[in-house]
């Protein structure tokens, strides 16, 4: 139990346009999502907590213009990078927690990898 | 501020025993997940500690000082497939999950 997955697992996308990826959780409601970036060799960085049908919270230093969070049911969330650049490249990894497993326990999404040309 | 420390690579041989060392000074704290996530994967669930002493679970055992703000994951009878990077985090006061930067541990024959 506690799956949770993301869509696509890869993008490649020219510089300029947007790309949306999508996380949802199958098999129970995540009341709290989360949604992170991960550039190699590096720790993963949280980028933003959105609570369905709130507004999402950003991270100091994260464009809430340029990463638009989407939170509109217990299962599913939005991220859309728009107007994507190369430096935009890198690991997207959503998690989500709910009434599963350990309290605040986060299950993890299998990431997309985005590639910016 | 809030902080957790890792060392940032370890390297062991197959068959033995490892222990990565986690320590922490967070804003209150309300347990402490150990992660491992293989190169290009997302993380994947190790062990939860919330109360002081060790968690045993199978190969992998998880340790915790709450007074020393200290943790260690402790791996036995390495696999090649250990080989991946160990996250530690901690859930602090506001119940936010604060994470390490990760230790990458390399299994050699």
């Amino acid at each position: 139990g506690a799956v949770v997955s993301q869509h696509p697992s890869r993008v490649i996308c020219k510089s300029g346009t947007s790309v949306k990826i999508e996380c949802r959780s199958l098999d129970f409601q995540a009341t709290t999502m989360f949604w992170y970036r991960q550039f190699p060799k590096q720790s993963l960085m949280l980028m933003a907590t959105s609570n369905e049908g709130s507004k999402a919270t950003y991270e100091q230093g994260v464009e809430k213009d340029k990463f638009l969070i989407n939170h509109a049911s217990l299962t599913l969330s939005t991220l859309t990078v728009t107007s994507a650049h190369p430096e935009d490249s890198s690991f997207y990894i959503c998690s989500a927690r709910g009434a599963k497993g350990f309290s605040y326990e986060q299950y993890f999404g299998p990431g997309t990898r985005l590639t910016v040309t | 501020g809030q902080n957790i420390d890792q060392p940032t690579e370890m390297t062991a041989t197959e068959g033995a025993i490892v222990q990565i060392n986690c320590t922490y000074q967070t804003s209150g704290f309300n347990g402490l997940f150990w992660y491992q996530q293989h190169a290009g994967e997302a993380p994947t669930f190790l062990s939860y500690n919330v109360l002081d002493g060790l968690e045993e679970k199978g190969r992998f055992s998880s340790f915790l000082s709450r007074s020393k703000g200290y943790s260690y994951l402790l791996l036995k009878e390495l696999q090649m497939k250990d080989s991946a990077s160990y996250l530690c985090a901690v859930i602090d006061s506001n119940y936010q999950l604060i994470w390490g930067a990760g230790t990458k541990l390399i299994i050699k024959p």
